[in-house]
């Protein structure tokens, strides 16, 4: 079956613009997860949602970041006025998440940003 | 929050011969442990985890091993082969509900032919 997908798979951005990364988990998976990957590094939390809500923001390392997932299903990371910082792969997870205990998470390919 | 330090961050082994990565966790309460494998440009694959209830767990060529008193874990691959090459990485649970994984550092694995 079709495992989580993110578009795009590049993008390069000019520092201070805006930009929206998306994530397809996999189909009636619960919980979404988003993580950010810096060249050479594991990867770092950023924040979870399961189905619509919301339940931990706290790896957000700004307001300038935000993310939604307003249907349960699909769900955006945005990132206002990138800095250069902001350059790294970020990654997209989902898992089962039900009360049969299924906690794997699946990755998908990453979303690589550049700023300049 | 959940500490997860892992090492070495780099280990070159002979093909055929065994490879052991290692990792130690902060939060006692941690039940939870998986290892990821990633290939230079690709998602993170879970190649096998394992939960606290258990002292070990084999699939094949590699084993997971769980210490909880010393709150520390330990991947094993035997038989190693070029196809083994990448980046391993630990993780534990984190945060509301412990869902989300705080991962370690990394280990790059290079299998020599």
């Amino acid at each position: 079956g079709a495992g989580v997908s993110q578009s795009p798979r590049y993008k390069v951005a000019k520092r201070g613009q805006d930009v929206a990364l998306r994530c397809d988990p996999i189909s009636g998976h619960v919980s979404l997860f988003w993580y950010q990957q810096a060249l050479g590094q594991g990867p770092e939390f950023l924040t979870y949602f399961q189905n619509e809500a919301q339940l931990d923001k706290s790896g957000l390392p700004s307001d300038r970041f935000f993310a939604e997932r307003p249907e349960g299903s699909v769900s955006t990371l945005k990132i206002q006025r990138t800095q250069q910082e902001d350059s790294a792969v970020y990654l997209c997870a989902s898992s089962l998440g039900s009360s049969s205990g299924s906690i794997t998470q699946y990755f998908g390919p990453g979303t690589r940003l550049t700023v300049l | 929050g959940e500490n997860v330090e892992q090492h070495p961050s780099t280990l070159s082994v002979q093909e055929g011969d065994s490879a052991v990565i290692k990792c130690t966790y902060s939060d006692s309460a941690s039940n939870y442990f998986p290892w990821y494998k990633q290939e230079l440009g690709k998602r993170p694959q879970l190649i096998i985890d394992i939960r606290s209830n258990v002292g070990e767990k084999k699939d094949q060529r590699i084993a997971v091993t769980l210490n909880k008193t010393a709150k520390h874990f330990s991947l094993h691959i035997t038989e190693t082969q070029p196809e083994d090459s990448a980046v391993y990485f630990c993780a534990a649970p984190r945060g509301t509900g412990r869902r989300a994984l705080t991962f370690g550092s990394g280990t790059r694995l290079q299998v020599q032919p």
